[in-house]
């Protein structure tokens, strides 16, 4: 199947930085791309909706200016948490989607597990 | 929120044993997707059922749709302790093909 990159794999920063992180599609373009946040033994929580050359979608409750999200290309989507707190601490996790004549399959990252102290 | 109901929220089970997850969700849809994680991990595709199948099996896996009750269930035979992991249901939803999760299985096989 295809390929989803996700960078980096984990980050520890300080509360008020920011942190950025990457999702490359490896073998395919991905005109859209899904951000995703987890908390300990909860389900993956969908946060935004990631448009190659446009803005994303956010869900409700998701602060757009909190959480940036850049798809400059059609392999590329980045997500940055800017001014971090430890309630931001979370597992992050980016989705691609690959069309094919058969319909589309969803590939995942492998997560990026944030902690900021 | 279009998040699925999932059940049992946790299964614990001795290796060899079935293990039966079920989901439940609230739209109509096109296919509905299992998943599953292992502990802080991404997550892998295990396998698709479209809206006009009701059974569907790959290797140990065995998957029904009801979709009357708006309900799929994941079941695992013959169960490893390699299987423990989480599993959750997907569905498409909305504008934009959104991939929704369930709430999830905590599967704990013991060896």
């Amino acid at each position: 199947g295809a390929v989803v990159s996700q960078h980096p794999s984990w980050v520890i920063c300080k509360s008020g930085t920011s942190v950025k992180i990457e999702c490359r599609s490896l073998d395919f373009q991905a005109t859209t791309m899904f951000w995703y946040r987890q908390f300990p033994k909860q389900s993956l929580m969908l946060m935004a909706t990631s448009n190659e050359g446009s803005k994303a979608t956010y869900e409700q409750g998701v602060e757009k200016d909190k959480f940036l999200i850049n798809h400059a290309s059609l392999t590329l989507s980045t997500l940055t948490v800017t001014s971090a707190h430890p309630e931001d601490s979370s597992f992050y996790i980016c989705s691609a989607r690959e069309w094919t004549l058969f319909g589309t399959e969803a590939f995942f990252g492998q997560g990026t597990r944030l902690t900021v102290v | 929120s279009q998040q699925g109901e999932e059940d049992p929220q946790a299964l614990s089970i001795q290796e060899g044993e079935n293990a039966t997850m079920n989901c439940s969700y609230k739209t109509s849809i096109n296919n509905l997707q299992w998943y599953r994680q292992n502990s802080g991990r991404g997550l892998v595709h295990l396998i698709l059922i479209r809206s006009n199948e009701r059974e569907k099996h790959s290797g140990r896996l065995r998957v029904t749709l009801d979709t009357s009750k708006k309900s799929s269930s994941l079941l695992i035979t013959a169960s490893r302790a390699a299987d423990t992991a989480s599993y959750f249901c997907a569905t498409v939803w909305g504008y934009g093909n959104k991939l929704v999760f369930g709430a999830g299985t905590i599967l704990r096989v013991k060896s």
